[in-house]
């Protein structure tokens, strides 16, 4: 079975562009979750889609969104970005908000210029 | 917000040593979880083990879990160089849904 997929894995930006984030999850899984890693704050939840809901959002901007589609797939977008928005950003899969282990994704690196 | 603290930030040992990390938390929870990452790629799922459990093994990991004192231990034992890595806890807090809590994590450097 594959492992979750993430795309792209690298991206530069330069601040004030948007950018959108790809995030297929392990077959039959619904549930993905979304999280941003950096230096200074560590791993931070975004927020969590089920059956193309928002369940759970963490707390972060209003420029930090999400959505899943039907397929499950789900893509995060950050628009007017900053600087401190540089960092490692994870996708995690599950079968159903109610499972334990979360499945990872190899991230993708946002440079921000 | 991060939900507790990881002891220590850093560790190094040497090969077949055994290597202790500690994490602390803050709220009751559902579970906690052991992830390992290695430099800046997923985080690799380790071990859960169930907020009614004390101890749970798996290979050579062992977790123990203490929810009077909120805290759990993670060790790994007869260590290896491709053990280098970081290592993260992460609490499943009641009523949070499916959203993980990360602590700092340990920075695990093995030498051989």
């Amino acid at each position: 079975k594959a492992g979750v997929t993430q795309t792209p894995r690298y991206l530069i930006k330069t601040r004030g562009q948007q950018v959108t984030l790809s995030c297929s999850p392990i077959s039959g899984h619904r549930s993905v979750s979304w999280y941003q890693q950096t230096p200074g704050q560590g791993l931070q939840f975004l927020f969590e889609y089920f059956s193309e809901t928002q369940r759970n959002k963490g707390n972060f901007p209003g420029r930090f969104s999400g959505r899943q589609f039907s397929n499950s797939r789900s893509e995060m977008n950050v628009s007017t970005l900053e600087l401190g928005d540089s960092a490692l950003y994870l996708c995690a899969s599950s079968r159903d908000p109610t499972s334990d282990t979360q499945y990872f994704g190899p991230g993708t690196r946002l440079t921000v210029l | 917000s991060q939900q507790g603290e990881e002891d220590p930030q850093a560790l190094s040992i040497q090969e077949g040593e055994n290597a202790t990390m500690n994490c602390s938390y803050k709220t009751s929870i559902n579970n906690l979880q052991w992830y390992r990452q290695n430099s800046g790629r997923g985080l690799v799922h380790l071990i859960l083990i169930r907020s009614n459990e004390r101890e749970k093994h798996s290979g050579r990991l062992r977790v123990t879990l203490d929810t009077s004192k909120k805290s759990s231990s993670l060790l790994i034992t007869a260590s290896r160089a491709a053990d280098t890595a970081s290592y993260f806890c992460a609490t499943d807090a009641r009523n949070q849904g499916g959203k993980l809590i990360f602590g700092q994590g340990t920075e695990l450097s093995v030498k051989p």
